[in-house]
Order: structure tokens, then C-alpha cells, then sequence
């Protein structure tokens, strides 16, 4: 599979639940970032963790890093209807650092 | 708040014809980026542009695409003979870092090739 895979491909979930996405990857990084992209616009930088960290806040996002796993995953506590949105994790490799390499995304979706 | 901000919004082109995207990046940022997203895929890498050069290039960046700063503020995509295929969202991202830090992306210039 490619660098930066997210599951599921699609969340639907109540208003006030937790939502959980995951991303792998397969080469070294530099760090992990994750965006959302609300449908038709562009992406908003959410979180960025580096390869010596191990897990994030901010906000209600919790970000966690695996780097033996090449896995991370994002957390949404409390969700609103407002969180809907996709949502797409992006490697740095270490080796071309010059360019984020996105994942397919994770279509997020909270029913009030 | 500074933003990164792109035009046209929407553009529709006949195949074969050229066409320029243009990108206001954040006045202080000093790295450029153009990224592409075909509708329903993934967001790819293109071109990144540092000191009034490219910095890295994606295989899609061929020989019909080129970049250009040309003063202080703009940042320009041009394809030179569009194909069906280049049909897609472009967006431009700006930051301060190398690409290892937090990218700002603009909202996309919508492109439809005929």
C-alpha cells in the first residue's frame, strides 16, 4: 500500500462520541502531520507530531505515534456536527523532506 | 489572520490550451509548494520552490509544467499544453520551514480540462 494509509475510508458516528482514525505508513519520517479538508476547500493544518514523540494534544485532538508499528492515529473526543470533514495524514520523510506525502483520507462524518 | 490565496477558483480549459494558476503565499514564508488532488483521491506532491528555485519535484511534474515567482508576492503553476488528465484541484501551500513544518494551504483553483 502507499506511504500515509488511513482507516476506516469512511466514520459515521453520534454527536458527542469519540472518533478514531488511523494512518500507516511504510518509510522513515521526520515527523507525521494530520489536516482535514472540509468537502471542496482546502486543507487546514491540524497536528503535527515528530519521530521522537510518542503522542500529542490539542484541544479535543490527541495524536499517538508508533514509529516501530509505522503507525498513528487521531482521536476527535466529543465530536460535533462541525467535525465533519475528511481528514488525511501526511508523512515527512526523512529522505526528501521537502514534501508531505498525504494518505487517502478518512471521510468523517457526525450525525447531530 | 495571514492566508495563503489562490486564482482563479474554478477554471475551464479546451485540451492542449495553456493555463496559469496563480498563489498569494504568506508574505513572510519563505518555501512555496503546489500540490494536486484529482476528485476522490489523494492529495500529491508536485513541485516545492525555495530561493527562486525548485527544490524537489514529483514525477507529474514533467516537462509541460512549469513554476515562477515572478515579484515579491506571486507564486504561479503553468501547464503548458493541458490534458484531460491534468483536470483536478490544484492547491498552493506556503511555510517557513523546509517541508518539515506545518504547511498553509490555500483553498484551490479548481481545473477542468475538456
Amino acid at each position: 500500500s502507499q506511504q500515509g494509509e488511513e482507516d476506516p475510508q469512511a466514520l459515521s458516528i453520534q454527536e458527542g462520541e469519540n472518533a478514531t482514525m488511523n494512518c500507516s505508513y511504510k518509510t522513515s519520517i521526520n515527523n507525521l502531520q494530520w489536516y482535514r479538508q472540509n468537502s471542496g476547500r482546502g486543507l487546514v493544518h491540524l497536528i503535527l507530531i515528530r519521530s521522537n514523540e510518542r503522542e500529542k494534544h490539542s484541544g479535543r485532538l490527541r495524536v499517538t505515534l508508533d514509529t516501530s508499528k509505522k503507525s498513528s492515529s487521531l482521536l476527535i473526543t466529543a465530536s460535533r456536527a462541525a467535525d465533519t470533514a475528511s481528514y488525511f495524514c501526511a508523512t515527512v520523510p526523512i529522505q526528501g523532506a521537502q514534501k508531505l506525502v498525504f494518505g487517502q483520507g478518512t471521510r468523517l462524518t457526525i450525525n447531530p | 489572520e495571514p492566508e495563503v490565496t489562490q486564482t482563479p477558483s474554478h477554471q475551464v480549459t479546451q485540451m492542449g490550451q495553456e493555463v496559469i494558476l496563480r498563489c498569494v503565499p504568506i508574505s513572510n514564508h519563505l518555501y512555496f509548494y503546489w500540490y494536486r488532488q484529482i476528485l476522490g483521491q489523494k492529495v500529491e506532491f508536485l513541485v516545492s520552490f525555495y530561493n527562486n528555485e525548485i527544490s524537489e519535484k514529483s514525477e507529474i511534474f514533467d516537462d509541460q509544467f512549469s513554476v515562477e515567482r515572478p515579484d515579491g508576492s506571486n507564486f504561479t503553476l503553468k501547464i503548458r499544453s493541458t490534458k484531460l488528465e491534468d483536470s483536478a484541484m490544484y492547491f498552493c501551500a506556503s511555510s517557513t520551514e523546509t517541508g518539515t513544518g506545518e504547511l498553509f494551504f490555500g483553498e484551490g483553483s479548481r481545473l477542468t480540462v475538456l
